[in-house]
């Protein structure tokens, strides 16, 4: 089943404190992406990858970093996560740039204290 | 990107069609309509999308205006499990992100 997977699907941390949330797909899709979701404010694009090694700012990229080491794989580091990173964080996929179809994930409920 | 205007909310009745509208007067000749939905807070899901004729697939028909100023996304027999978030998008094709509005929430009903 075509599907990208996202962990952990809910995580509390503390202020500071280094956090990883995994995204992995399973279509060998080239592009992939990061969206954060607030209330009010609808889903903004933090990350994206166009393949390998090569990764690039969307529209809030502070505090953040990504890697794009494999294909399949588009891990979001929060190296020092505040507050106002308490989110809903989304990855998606698509075969390429043209992002006809994207796929999501489930989805990262991130609670920062 | 060209913006989008959506109502807030919208109701069906089970079985009966849904027909949720969107605007986007100021749409280029290059940029597609398409169309996701988020059932309470799952990942986005692609429906459809179109540029300048109306499309349809085993989910939905997408009808779009002559001058491309409006479209509307029909779901022909909407289920309770329709009940979502809608969200009209306008982009360039070969363009980095969707850039998602507050959609439009639609209830159905039994």
């Amino acid at each position: 089943e075509a599907q990208v997977t996202q962990n952990p699907r809910y995580l509390i941390t503390v202020t500071g404190k280094k956090l990883t949330v995994t995204c992995s797909q399973n279509m060998n899709h080239e592009y992939m992406s990061w969206y954060r979701q607030d209330p009010g404010l609808g889903l903004r694009q933090i990350y994206y990858s166009m393949n390998v090694e090569v990764t690039d700012k969307g529209d809030v990229p502070e505090g953040y970093k990504v890697s794009r080491k494999e294909k399949r794989n588009f891990p979001l580091i929060l190296e020092s996560p505040s507050p106002n990173q308490t989110s809903l964080y989304f990855c998606a996929s698509s075969a390429d740039r043209a992002n006809t179809e994207a796929f999501f994930g489930q989805g990262t409920r991130l609670t920062v204290v | 990107d060209a913006k989008t205007t959506q109502p807030p909310s919208m109701d069906c009745a089970e079985g009966r069609a849904a027909n949720l509208p969107c605007n986007h007067s100021t749409i280029s000749g290059n940029e597609y309509v398409y169309w996701y939905r988020q059932i309470h807070s799952q990942g986005p899901q692609y429906i459809i999308h179109g540029l300048k004729n109306n499309e349809t697939n085993e989910m939905a028909s997408l009808i779009i205006t002559e001058d491309r100023k409006s479209s509307t996304l029909i779901l022909p027999h909407a289920t309770l499990r329709d009940t979502a978030v809608y969200y009209c998008i306008v982009r360039v094709r070969n363009t980095d992100k969707l850039i998602f509005g507050t959609g439009t929430r639609l209830q159905v009903f039994p």
